[in-house]
């Protein structure tokens, strides 16, 4: 358990509406993702943190935006949400830092249904 | 930047028989490699990694992989599967930011 919180788990929103997404971790981690699970696409990168006010887009970042304020929470907005936005969302964090074969970990995930 | 491919999307396999999760990757220098398990409405959870050093590499609830850099392939096994191995697998490796996910191979374990 690396200590990732997700919240809200399931929301049903209305297509247009602004969303966000919290992940709060209670370790410190530098690192923490924000990555999108579909149906014959596995997981891809939305956003990720290396710091504090330190955030790169990822593979699938458009429609997208995030920040980090504190280490320990980083949070995910659809600005005006699509019903291509309907996913399962998964927070990310890495233990360790500098080498790419540290051991990524992830939150429960959040369902998001945009109807 | 590295990729990975997992061959199969979904595995059928009958209770206490033998599986192989097929993955292969895009050749580099140095190969990092994972496996991840997600069991249904979780997240993903590691299940071995493939760092350096024996490239049989032994993970969590009896699974193994082994690492064969002549074939780029990455396979997970295991010798005999229970009812509660049905779960989605992904293969990953370091991508440019953080890992980078095969698509996945559902394992359907049945009675």
């Amino acid at each position: 358990d690396a200590g990732i919180t997700q919240s809200p788990r399931h929301k049903v929103t209305e297509t247009g509406t602004p969303v966000t997404l919290r992940c709060h971790q209670t370790e410190n981690h530098r690192y923490m993702y924000w990555y999108r699970q579909d149906p014959g696409h596995g997981l891809r990168l939305i956003h990720y943190s290396y710091g504090v006010k330190d955030t790169d887009k990822g593979e699938v970042s458009d429609g997208y935006s995030v920040s980090r304020s504190k280490t320990e929470d980083f949070l995910l907005t659809l600005e005006s949400a699509t019903s291509s936005q309907t996913s399962v969302y998964f927070c990310a964090i890495t233990v360790g830092e500098g080498s790419s074969g540290n051991t990524i970990y992830f939150g429960e995930g959040s369902w998001l249904t945009v109807v | 930047a590295q990729s990975v491919t997992q061959l199969d999307s979904q595995v059928p396999v009958f209770e206490e028989a033998p599986v192989e999760l097929r993955c292969n990757y895009s050749s580099s220098v140095s190969v990092y490699l994972f496996w991840y398990v997600q069991y249904p409405n979780q997240g993903l959870q590691l299940l071995l990694k493939y760092l350096s050093g024996s490239t049989l590499v032994k993970g969590i609830n009896g699974f193994e992989a082994e690492f064969n850099k002549s074939q780029t392939s990455f396979h997970l096994r295991k010798p005999s599967v229970h009812i509660s191995d049905t779960a989605e697998y992904f293969c990953a490796v370091p991508g440019d930011s953080t890992l980078t996910f095969g698509k996945g191979t559902m394992l359907l374990v049945s009675p």
